[in-house]
C-alpha cells in the first residue's frame, strides 16, 4: 500500500527565513504532485513532478524530485506572509494518495 | 486549465435526510472522477473512484451504501450521502480526471461542505 509522509506536520516561520518541507513515500512512483489550500478552501495545483530529479519553480516556491530517495522536497525561499496555508504532497498510484499536509504559518 | 465545479458548495441539513452533491468537468470529458472527504485539520482521504457507465470503486471502510455514487455521464457524477448523520459533516471535494490526457493529472473541485444537524 503505498504511504506518503510529510514532515514538518506544523510549521511556523518568521517572514524572509528559508524553510524545507519534506515528503517521503513508500512505493515506486514517478509523478508527484505539490498543491497548496487554504482555510475553506478545495486544492490549488502547485507543481507536477515527473521524473527523477525534475525541479520546479515558482515565485518563492521551489520544488524536486528524488525518485531513488522517494522523497520530494518543496523549499520555501524568503517567506512572506501570503504564503500561509497547508501544503500537501501526493502521488497517483491509480488513485491519488495524499501526505498528512504541513501547515505552514508566516509570521511578520 | 480543466475546470471541475461542485454543487451546492455548502449544505445544511436534519439528521436521516439525504443530500445529493454534483462533480461537473466544465470543459473536458471526465472518464474517471474522484471522491474525497476532508475533516477539519485533516487530510483529504479517498472515498470512491467513479468510471463512467460503470460502478464505482470504494475505498475500505467507505459504505456503498450510505455513499451513492452516480457517474452517469461524462461531465457528471454525484455522490449521494443518504440518512445523514452529524459525523458526515465534512468537507467533500471532487475530482476528474481528463479522458484525452496522457497523463494521470486529477483536477479539483472547490468543494462542498456538508453540516448535518
Amino acid at each position: 500500500e503505498l504511504k506518503v509522509e510529510q514532515n514538518p506536520l506544523f510549521l511556523s516561520m518568521q517572514e524572509g527565513k528559508n524553510y524545507t518541507i519534506y515528503c517521503n513515500y513508500s512505493t515506486t512512483s514517478d509523478r508527484l504532485y505539490w498543491y497548496r489550500q487554504d482555510p475553506g478552501k478545495s486544492l490549488e495545483s502547485l507543481f507536477v513532478l515527473l521524473s527523477n530529479g525534475a525541479v520546479k519553480q515558482e515565485g518563492r516556491l521551489m520544488a524536486s524530485l528524488d525518485t531513488k530517495a522517494r522523497l520530494s522536497t518543496l523549499h520555501i525561499t524568503a517567506a512572506v506572509h501570503d504564503l500561509s496555508a497547508t501544503y500537501f504532497c501526493a502521488l497517483n498510484n491509480n488513485d491519488m494518495r495524499f501526505g498528512a499536509g504541513t501547515r505552514l504559518t508566516v509570521k511578520p | 486549465g480543466a475546470v471541475v465545479s461542485q454543487h451546492p458548495s455548502w449544505v445544511i441539513c436534519k439528521s436521516g435526510t439525504s443530500v445529493k452533491i454534483e462533480c461537473r468537468s466544465l470543459d473536458f470529458q471526465a472518464t474517471t472522477m474522484f471522491w474525497y472527504r476532508q475533516f477539519p485539520k485533516q487530510s483529504l482521504m479517498l472515498m470512491a473512484t467513479s468510471n463512467e457507465g460503470s460502478k464505482a470503486t470504494y475505498e475500505q471502510g467507505v459504505e456503498k451504501d450510505k455513499f451513492l455514487i452516480n457517474h452517469a455521464s461524462l461531465t457528471l457524477s454525484t455522490l449521494t450521502v443518504t440518512s445523514a448523520h452529524p459525523e458526515d459533516s465534512s468537507f467533500y471535494i471532487c475530482s476528474a480526471r481528463d479522458g484525452r490526457e496522457i497523463g494521470e493529472t486529477q483536477y479539483f473541485g472547490p468543494g462542498t461542505r456538508l453540516l448535518v444537524l
